[in-house]
């Protein structure tokens, strides 16, 4: 498989709720990005982050933020969640040109 | 913004016709990359077009990248049942920090 793992599978939250989700990548991965995937849409580019700093951002606000770690995990965090926050969350580690992605988290806001 | 379509967004065909994806940009890319995702997975990647004009195979895939920069497409020629999922163009923006614009995806069925 891609060496990209990510937990929790699924999860349920309020809105307004704060939620953490976790990456896993493999080592050579020094890049990784997340994405936020609507139900029948394409990927959206949340941001990448390289060497634990973040190097590349799309359209989403400032309640969403990242951190990268030097085991090559990541973590995304959404506060204050909405109900439009409801989507799979995929991450991705880099090597070379190649994004390896994980299975995602899917996440409920209710 | 900068936006990346695809077309068409469903396609059906029958096992061992040839399948097409058109992909297009508003703005001129860096590179592209082309990802195949199946039903309830992640997505897979499998290619990077970097040079204008540039054409590249892989067995029954073909993939092309415009001498502007702004358009792509994915062949499939004699398409098999393993060939179902969507496929998705991803254009990739070196410079600056909206790095990758996934396109809006065909979803290619094979009816056996």
């Amino acid at each position: 498989e891609t060496g990209v793992t990510q937990s929790p599978t699924h999860l349920i939250k309020t809105r307004g709720q704060q939620v953490t989700l976790r990456c896993s990548s493999q080592s050579g991965h020094n890049t990784v990005s997340w994405y936020q995937q609507a139900l029948g849409q394409g990927p959206q580019f949340i941001f990448q982050y390289y060497r634990e700093e973040e190097n590349g951002r799309g359209n989403f606000p400032p309640r969403f933020s990242g951190l990268q770690f030097p085991n090559y995990s990541s973590e995304l965090n959404v506060n204050a969640l909405e109900l439009d926050d409801s989507a799979l969350y995929l991450c991705a580690g880099h090597k070379y040109n190649e994004q390896f992605f994980g299975p995602g988290t899917r996440l409920t806001v209710l | 913004g900068q936006q990346v379509m695809q077309i068409p967004q469903y396609q059906h065909v029958q096992e061992g016709e040839d399948f097409t994806t058109y992909c297009n940009s508003s703005t001129t890319l860096s590179n592209i990359q082309w990802y195949k995702q199946r039903p309830g997975g992640h997505p897979v990647f499998l290619i990077q077009l970097v040079k204008s004009g540039e054409v590249k195979k892989q067995k029954r895939l073909t993939f092309q990248f415009g001498e502007a920069k702004k358009n792509s497409s994915l062949h499939i020629t004699a398409t098999q049942t393993t060939d179902v999922g969507t496929y998705f163009c991803a254009g990739v923006n070196t410079s600056g920090t909206y790095k990758y614009i996934f396109g809006t995806g065909t979803r290619l069925k094979v009816l056996a």
